[in-house]
């Protein structure tokens, strides 16, 4: 079974701190890849990075960077400098190819306001 | 191309009623999913197309739920005799192969 916890549910920071957002999978699958999409209030869901499995190299794209552990089962993403445009509910998600399934499975997602 | 587009965005739809949703993924993808997404929770799937073939549904999919992706291009999503619990929002999106799946905006659904 796979399954993806966000334990944060909600983050307020103020502009220009940093913030963590937490992810933690579970999966029996040695191939998978992890996900975060960002969700603003318009409701469209934003790609932001995939890693795969055997990926753990950590990356970043400008304010953003993301540690993949697997030791720990944990894809954090972590935002320098928060600005207000950051604002949105962030999902961490998980797909994998064994069985037949071609599903990706997401976390209950955690809502960051960032207050100017 | 613009990315996933989905229609209508709202529906309104008395229970008992039918409601149909189109999704027109980004042209050259030949993988479709449908979501469903309800408040504070993330996208829970609900099935998978490749090309036309519908390869994979999720038990969530009820026999009142259908959809189709014929010639393999738009597909859409049809409930029959919508109750209250099928209010969400029913998310689509398109991924070429192994690759990200790009999100449309959604079709949100209130049931009333």
């Amino acid at each position: 079974a796979q399954k993806v916890t966000q334990a944060q549910t909600e983050i307020s920071v103020v502009e220009k701190e940093d913030v963590t957002l937490d992810c933690v999978y579970e999966t029996r699958d040695t191939t998978y890849y992890l996900f975060w999409y960002k969700q603003p209030p318009s409701g469209e869901l934003v790609f932001l990075i995939r890693r795969n499995s055997f990926d753990e190299q950590n990356e970043i794209s400008g304010r953003y960077s993301w540690n993949f552990q697997k030791s720990t089962s944990s894809f954090n993403f972590t935002i320098t400098a928060s600005q207000v445009v950051d604002s949105a509910v962030y999902f961490c998600a998980l797909y994998y190819s064994g069985a037949g399934s071609y599903q990706l499975t997401f976390g209950k997602g955690t809502k960051l306001s960032v207050i100017p | 191309d613009t990315g996933v587009s989905q229609n209508p965005r709202h529906k309104i739809t008395k229970r008992g009623q039918n409601v149909t949703f189109r999704c027109d993924p980004i042209s050259e993808h030949n993988r479709l999913y449908w979501y469903r997404q309800t408040l504070g929770q993330g996208p829970e799937f609900l099935t998978y197309f490749q090309n036309e073939a519908q390869l994979e549904k999720s038990r969530l999919l009820s026999d009142r739920f259908s959809a189709e992706r014929p010639k393999g291009s738009f597909s859409t999503l049809e409930i029959q005799r919508t109750e209250q619990g099928d209010s969400a929002m029913y998310l689509c999106a398109s991924s070429l192969g192994y690759s990200e799946a790009f999100f449309g905006q959604g079709t949100r659904l209130t049931v009333v």
